[in-house]
Protein backbone atom coordinates (compact mmCIF):
# COMPACT_ATOMS: atom_id res chain seq x y z
CA UNK A 1 0.00 0.00 0.00
CA UNK A 2 2.75 2.20 -0.81
CA UNK A 3 1.89 5.34 -2.64
CA UNK A 4 5.29 5.53 -4.44
CA UNK A 5 6.84 4.72 -7.75
CA UNK A 6 10.57 4.32 -7.85
CA UNK A 7 12.92 2.63 -10.23
CA UNK A 8 14.03 -0.83 -9.11
CA UNK A 9 17.13 0.48 -9.63
CA UNK A 10 19.93 2.72 -10.82
CA UNK A 11 23.88 2.89 -11.30
CA UNK A 12 25.95 5.67 -10.63
CA UNK A 13 29.81 6.15 -11.26
CA UNK A 14 31.36 7.25 -7.64
CA UNK A 15 32.40 11.01 -7.28
CA UNK A 16 29.13 11.83 -9.92
CA UNK A 17 25.68 13.17 -8.48
CA UNK A 18 22.90 10.69 -8.00
CA UNK A 19 19.43 11.72 -8.84
CA UNK A 20 16.99 9.13 -7.67
CA UNK A 21 13.59 9.65 -8.80
CA UNK A 22 10.26 9.48 -6.61
CA UNK A 23 6.73 9.32 -8.42
CA UNK A 24 4.04 10.44 -5.64
CA UNK A 25 1.29 11.67 -7.87
CA UNK A 26 -1.54 11.05 -5.53
CA UNK A 27 0.11 12.79 -2.36
CA UNK A 28 -2.23 15.34 -0.47
CA UNK A 29 -1.62 18.36 1.05
CA UNK A 30 -0.44 17.82 4.90
CA UNK A 31 1.46 14.62 3.71
CA UNK A 32 5.81 14.93 3.76
CA UNK A 33 7.74 13.24 1.50
CA UNK A 34 10.57 11.08 3.20
CA UNK A 35 13.60 9.15 1.93
CA UNK A 36 15.54 6.54 3.68
CA UNK A 37 18.08 4.31 2.30
CA UNK A 38 19.13 0.94 4.03
CA UNK A 39 22.67 -0.51 3.71
CA UNK A 40 22.97 -3.95 3.39
CA UNK A 41 22.67 -5.68 6.93
CA UNK A 42 21.65 -2.53 8.46
CA UNK A 43 18.39 -0.52 10.11
CA UNK A 44 17.18 1.99 7.70
CA UNK A 45 18.81 5.07 7.61
CA UNK A 46 16.87 8.25 7.64
CA UNK A 47 18.21 10.64 5.13
CA UNK A 48 16.03 13.59 4.68
CA UNK A 49 12.24 14.44 4.52
CA UNK A 50 10.37 17.87 3.17
CA UNK A 51 6.58 19.14 2.65
CA UNK A 52 6.55 21.58 0.18
CA UNK A 53 9.80 23.59 0.07
CA UNK A 54 13.32 22.28 -0.80
CA UNK A 55 15.75 20.81 1.44
CA UNK A 56 19.17 20.12 1.89
CA UNK A 57 21.12 18.83 4.44
CA UNK A 58 24.86 17.04 5.16
CA UNK A 59 23.65 14.03 3.29
CA UNK A 60 21.80 15.20 0.20
CA UNK A 61 19.41 17.51 -0.82
CA UNK A 62 15.56 16.51 -1.87
CA UNK A 63 13.62 18.08 -4.95
CA UNK A 64 9.90 18.71 -4.77
CA UNK A 65 8.44 19.74 -7.59
CA UNK A 66 5.74 22.45 -7.21
CA UNK A 67 2.75 20.20 -7.99
CA UNK A 68 4.09 18.16 -5.12
CA UNK A 69 3.88 14.81 -7.44
CA UNK A 70 7.05 13.76 -7.85
CA UNK A 71 10.53 14.38 -6.14
CA UNK A 72 13.97 13.90 -6.71
CA UNK A 73 16.85 12.93 -4.00
CA UNK A 74 20.34 14.13 -5.05
CA UNK A 75 23.56 12.43 -3.26
CA UNK A 76 25.79 15.57 -5.37
CA UNK A 77 29.17 13.08 -5.05
CA UNK A 78 28.02 9.72 -4.94
CA UNK A 79 30.62 7.29 -2.89
CA UNK A 80 31.00 3.61 -2.73
CA UNK A 81 28.99 3.66 0.35
CA UNK A 82 26.32 5.01 -0.78
CA UNK A 83 25.24 1.91 -2.24
CA UNK A 84 22.41 0.99 -1.01
CA UNK A 85 18.01 0.63 -1.38
CA UNK A 86 16.72 4.07 -1.58
CA UNK A 87 13.60 4.33 0.12
CA UNK A 88 11.08 6.98 -0.81
CA UNK A 89 7.98 7.16 1.11
CA UNK A 90 5.16 9.53 1.47
CA UNK A 91 4.00 9.86 5.29
CA UNK A 92 0.92 11.79 6.40
CA UNK A 93 -2.73 11.60 7.51
CA UNK A 94 -3.63 9.49 5.08
CA UNK A 95 -1.26 6.85 5.29
CA UNK A 96 -1.45 6.72 9.28
CA UNK A 97 1.56 9.41 9.96
CA UNK A 98 2.78 7.18 13.02
CA UNK A 99 4.17 5.07 10.84
CA UNK A 100 6.23 4.63 7.38
CA UNK A 101 5.31 2.47 4.60
CA UNK A 102 8.03 0.92 2.54
CA UNK A 103 7.74 0.17 -0.82
CA UNK A 104 10.47 -1.82 -2.66
CA UNK A 105 12.90 1.44 -3.26
CA UNK A 106 15.35 1.94 -5.57
CA UNK A 107 18.59 -0.38 -5.59
CA UNK A 108 21.49 1.91 -6.16
CA UNK A 109 24.60 0.66 -7.36
CA UNK A 110 27.67 3.24 -6.91
CA UNK A 111 30.71 1.93 -9.42
CA UNK A 112 34.32 2.84 -9.19
CA UNK B 1 26.79 6.67 21.74
CA UNK B 2 24.67 4.62 19.44
CA UNK B 3 20.81 5.96 19.44
CA UNK B 4 18.87 2.78 19.01
CA UNK B 5 20.42 -0.32 20.49
CA UNK B 6 18.84 -3.83 19.85
CA UNK B 7 19.65 -6.98 21.73
CA UNK B 8 20.18 -9.97 20.81
CA UNK B 9 21.85 -9.16 17.25
CA UNK B 10 20.92 -12.34 16.32
CA UNK B 11 18.93 -15.31 17.56
CA UNK B 12 18.49 -18.85 16.57
CA UNK B 13 15.99 -20.87 18.39
CA UNK B 14 13.44 -24.01 17.96
CA UNK B 15 10.09 -24.11 16.60
CA UNK B 16 7.75 -23.36 19.50
CA UNK B 17 9.82 -21.91 22.04
CA UNK B 18 9.26 -18.41 23.56
CA UNK B 19 11.86 -15.26 23.37
CA UNK B 20 12.19 -11.74 24.14
CA UNK B 21 13.82 -8.91 21.81
CA UNK B 22 14.98 -5.77 23.54
CA UNK B 23 14.85 -1.95 22.58
CA UNK B 24 16.47 0.85 23.68
CA UNK B 25 17.17 4.19 22.56
CA UNK B 26 19.51 7.13 24.33
CA UNK B 27 17.65 10.18 22.21
CA UNK B 28 14.91 10.99 24.71
CA UNK B 29 12.28 10.44 21.74
CA UNK B 30 8.61 9.84 22.95
CA UNK B 31 7.96 7.13 20.44
CA UNK B 32 9.31 3.58 19.52
CA UNK B 33 8.14 1.49 16.72
CA UNK B 34 8.77 -2.31 15.89
CA UNK B 35 9.18 -3.12 12.06
CA UNK B 36 9.22 -6.54 10.55
CA UNK B 37 11.43 -7.21 7.16
CA UNK B 38 10.79 -10.48 6.04
CA UNK B 39 12.59 -12.49 3.59
CA UNK B 40 11.59 -10.94 0.42
CA UNK B 41 12.98 -7.44 2.43
CA UNK B 42 9.64 -5.88 2.74
CA UNK B 43 9.72 -4.04 6.01
CA UNK B 44 6.52 -3.29 7.75
CA UNK B 45 5.17 -1.61 10.99
CA UNK B 46 4.17 -3.90 13.74
CA UNK B 47 3.62 -1.67 16.70
CA UNK B 48 4.05 1.90 17.73
CA UNK B 49 4.26 2.83 21.59
CA UNK B 50 4.24 6.68 22.58
CA UNK B 51 4.85 7.43 26.13
CA UNK B 52 4.43 3.59 27.07
CA UNK B 53 0.88 3.46 25.35
CA UNK B 54 -0.02 1.15 22.35
CA UNK B 55 -0.58 3.63 19.70
CA UNK B 56 -0.24 1.23 16.82
CA UNK B 57 -1.00 -2.44 16.37
CA UNK B 58 -1.42 -3.52 12.56
CA UNK B 59 -2.83 -6.85 12.63
CA UNK B 60 0.00 -8.61 14.42
CA UNK B 61 -1.33 -12.06 15.77
CA UNK B 62 -1.52 -12.59 19.70
CA UNK B 63 1.84 -14.27 20.24
CA UNK B 64 3.81 -11.07 19.86
CA UNK B 65 3.40 -8.80 22.80
CA UNK B 66 5.34 -5.40 23.05
CA UNK B 67 6.05 -4.06 26.32
CA UNK B 68 7.59 -0.09 26.55
CA UNK B 69 8.22 -0.26 30.57
CA UNK B 70 9.67 3.35 30.23
CA UNK B 71 9.86 5.79 27.31
CA UNK B 72 13.49 4.74 26.88
CA UNK B 73 12.46 0.87 26.45
CA UNK B 74 10.49 -1.13 24.07
CA UNK B 75 10.75 -4.90 24.06
CA UNK B 76 8.85 -7.18 22.01
CA UNK B 77 7.82 -10.64 23.39
CA UNK B 78 7.16 -13.24 21.15
CA UNK B 79 5.50 -16.87 22.38
CA UNK B 80 5.33 -20.44 20.67
CA UNK B 81 7.73 -19.09 17.52
CA UNK B 82 6.68 -20.72 14.38
CA UNK B 83 8.54 -20.63 11.07
CA UNK B 84 7.49 -17.93 9.90
CA UNK B 85 8.89 -15.25 12.42
CA UNK B 86 12.24 -16.15 10.64
CA UNK B 87 12.54 -12.07 10.06
CA UNK B 88 14.70 -9.26 10.94
CA UNK B 89 12.94 -7.38 13.42
CA UNK B 90 13.88 -3.08 13.87
CA UNK B 91 13.22 -0.97 16.57
CA UNK B 92 12.63 2.85 15.50
CA UNK B 93 12.10 5.84 17.61
CA UNK B 94 10.68 9.31 17.10
CA UNK B 95 10.62 12.78 19.09
CA UNK B 96 6.82 12.68 18.92
CA UNK B 97 4.16 10.73 16.42
CA UNK B 98 3.80 13.59 14.01
CA UNK B 99 4.18 12.86 10.41
CA UNK B 100 7.39 15.77 9.94
CA UNK B 101 9.22 13.15 13.07
CA UNK B 102 12.06 10.95 11.04
CA UNK B 103 12.12 7.57 12.92
CA UNK B 104 15.18 6.46 13.38
CA UNK B 105 16.24 2.63 13.12
CA UNK B 106 18.18 0.48 15.04
CA UNK B 107 20.45 -2.17 13.11
CA UNK B 108 17.97 -5.33 13.48
CA UNK B 109 17.53 -8.63 14.98
CA UNK B 110 17.72 -11.35 13.05
CA UNK B 111 15.33 -14.09 14.23
CA UNK B 112 15.79 -17.75 12.38
CA UNK B 113 13.12 -20.41 13.17
CA UNK B 114 14.85 -23.83 13.02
Amino acid sequence: DAKTTQPPSMDCAEGRAANLPCNHSTISGNEYVYWYRQIHSQGPQYIIHGLKNNETNEMASLIITEDRKSSTLILPHATLRDTAVYYCIVRGKNTGFQKLVFGTGTRLLVSP
Amino acid sequence: DTAVSQTPKYLVTQMGNDKSIKCEQNLGHDTMYWYKQDSKKFLKIMFSYNNKELIINETVPNRFSPKSPDKAHLNLHINSLELGDSAVYFCASSLGQGAQQPQHFGDGTRLSIL
